[in-house]
């Protein structure tokens, strides 16, 4: 089945800790987005990539970091520079630099412990 | 002003009303439009994606677009209880390079 896997579906920061979300597709998109959702703010877009070794910020990089190694893999680090971490984070892809519409994992929930 | 602009709701009807969700939005290059629903604690599923104005109708779904007003509306004829989701309205065009603008998202409860 073609998808889009995120994982782990939960996590758990404490503070002043780096945590890696995983985001993997096998849909042979090239290009791929994180999100972060928050109650009553729709989705917001922190980093994407077109291509293999490019991406760009989104709106709200600030204390987050990506890489872009193999088409297929776009994780993202939370680092402890994000002040406010705790939410839902989904991953997207989308094929190439058309406008076709983005497909999206089932997302990771972020906790401060 | 946010780009897009959604009532968050919530909204609630009975099975088999009709439901009508929209969205506002001031860029005038936005060309593409999709609608996503969204069951809790999952991803966003794609319903609806449309090119520019006019109609686009599969099975209960209905999407408008009129670009003159930049309005875009979503009909949800006989709704079901498993209709009830939160549905995201997106965006994108000019040049944006494939990039989504989002609504804030609408709550829809579907009673029995």
């Amino acid at each position: 089945d073609g998808g889009i896997t995120q994982s782990p579906k939960y996590l758990f920061r404490k503070e002043g800790q780096n945590v890696t979300l995983s985001c993997e597709q096998n849909l042979n998109h090239d290009a791929m987005y994180w999100y972060r959702q928050d109650p009553g703010q729709g989705l917001r877009l922190i980093y994407y990539s077109q291509i293999v070794n490019d991406f760009q910020k989104g709106d709200i990089a600030e204390g987050y970091s990506v890489s872009r190694e193999k088409k297929e893999s776009f994780p993202l680090t939370v680092t402890s520079a994000q002040k406010n971490p705790t939410a839902f984070y989904l991953c997207a892809s989308k094929d190439g630099y058309s406008n076709q519409p983005q497909h999206f994992g089932d997302g990771t929930r972020l906790s401060i412990l | 002003q946010k780009e897009v602009e959604q009532d968050p709701g919530p909204l609630s009807v009975p099975e088999g009303a009709i439901v009508s969700l929209n969205c506002t939005y001031s860029n005038s290059a936005f060309q593409y439009f999709m609608w996503y629903r969204q069951y809790s604690r999952k991803g966003p599923e794609l319903l609806m994606y449309t090119y520019s104005s006019g109609n686009k109708e599969d099975g209960r779904f209905t999407a408008q677009v009129d670009k003159s007003s930049k309005y875009i509306s979503l009909f949800i004829r006989d709704s079901q209880p498993s209709d009830s989701a939160t549905y995201l309205c997106a965006m994108t065009g000019g040049t944006s390079y494939g990039k989504l603008t989002f609504g804030q998202g609408t709550i829809l409860t579907v009673h029995p």
